[in-house]
């Protein structure tokens, strides 16, 4: 079964600070995708970064990059410089070759002034 | 009971036809969307319904017509299919939650390839 664990409902980070969201996701395919999405209140999901298994390079999008760490079977993304405007609902998740997008249940993030 | 259905699974196709993909979720959501995925995995939001009014429109070819009959279903109308058009189309739904927080749930996914 194909399943994405958020184990973090809600996390605060300072203004300029880093935080590092966690996701563990567990998949028997060999081939398949992670993403975090961050979901603003018009509750569109935006695509912040993604990581394709069979690439050992973490990725990384400006502020945003991920620690893949796929033996343990963890993708936690880690936002460094925290905005205002990165506050949202995070999401993680997966996706094998038959198309189908699990995600994880979410991280509400607080950027504090 | 799957939450967002979406039909039919896989499509092929020719430039040129007319097709179109049906979505339905049973969670009483009051917003519902369609997404595009591209070749890279890219997702991108293409059109949102909140209680069967249009809110969200991006730029998308007016070839693509969405439909709302009732706030359980969401279908998309392609006219004039190109290859461009090859994707997989994603139909999510999600309500905001008492304690603030919003449930989304998505579809499986439709796999177009026009040919």
């Amino acid at each position: 079964a194909q399943t994405v664990t958020q184990s973090q409902p809600e996390m605060s980070v300072q203004e300029a600070e880093t935080v590092t969201l966690s996701c563990t996701y567990d998949t028997s395919e060999s081939d398949y995708y992670l993403f975090w999405y961050k979901q603003p209140p018009s509750r569109q999901m935006i695509l912040v970064i993604r990581q394709e298994a069979y690439k050992q390079q973490n990725a990384t999008e400006n502020r945003f990059s991920v620690n893949f760490q796929k033996a343990a079977k963890s993708f936690s993304l880690k936002i460094s410089d925290s905005q205002l405007g990165d506050a949202a609902m995070y999401f993680c998740a997966s996706q094998n070759r038959d198309d189908k997008i699990i995600f994880g249940k979410g991280t509400r993030l607080h950027i504090l002034p | 009971d799957t939450a967002v259905s979406q039909t039919p699974k896989y499509l092929v196709t020719q430039m040129g036809n007319d097709k179109s993909i049906k979505c339905e979720q049973n969670l009483g959501h009051d917003t519902m969307y369609w997404y595009k995925q591209d070749s890279k995995k890219f997702l991108k939001i293409m059109f949102s319904y909140n209680n069967k009014e249009l809110i969200i429109n991006e730029t998308v070819p007016n070839r693509f017509s969405p439909k709302s009959p009732d706030k359980a279903h969401l279908n998309l109308h392609i006219n004039s299919l190109e290859l461009g058009d090859s994707a997989v189309y994603f139909c999510a739904s999600s309500t905001r939650l008492r304690d603030g927080n919003t449930e989304a749930f998505f579809g499986q996914g439709t796999r177009l390839t026009v040919v």
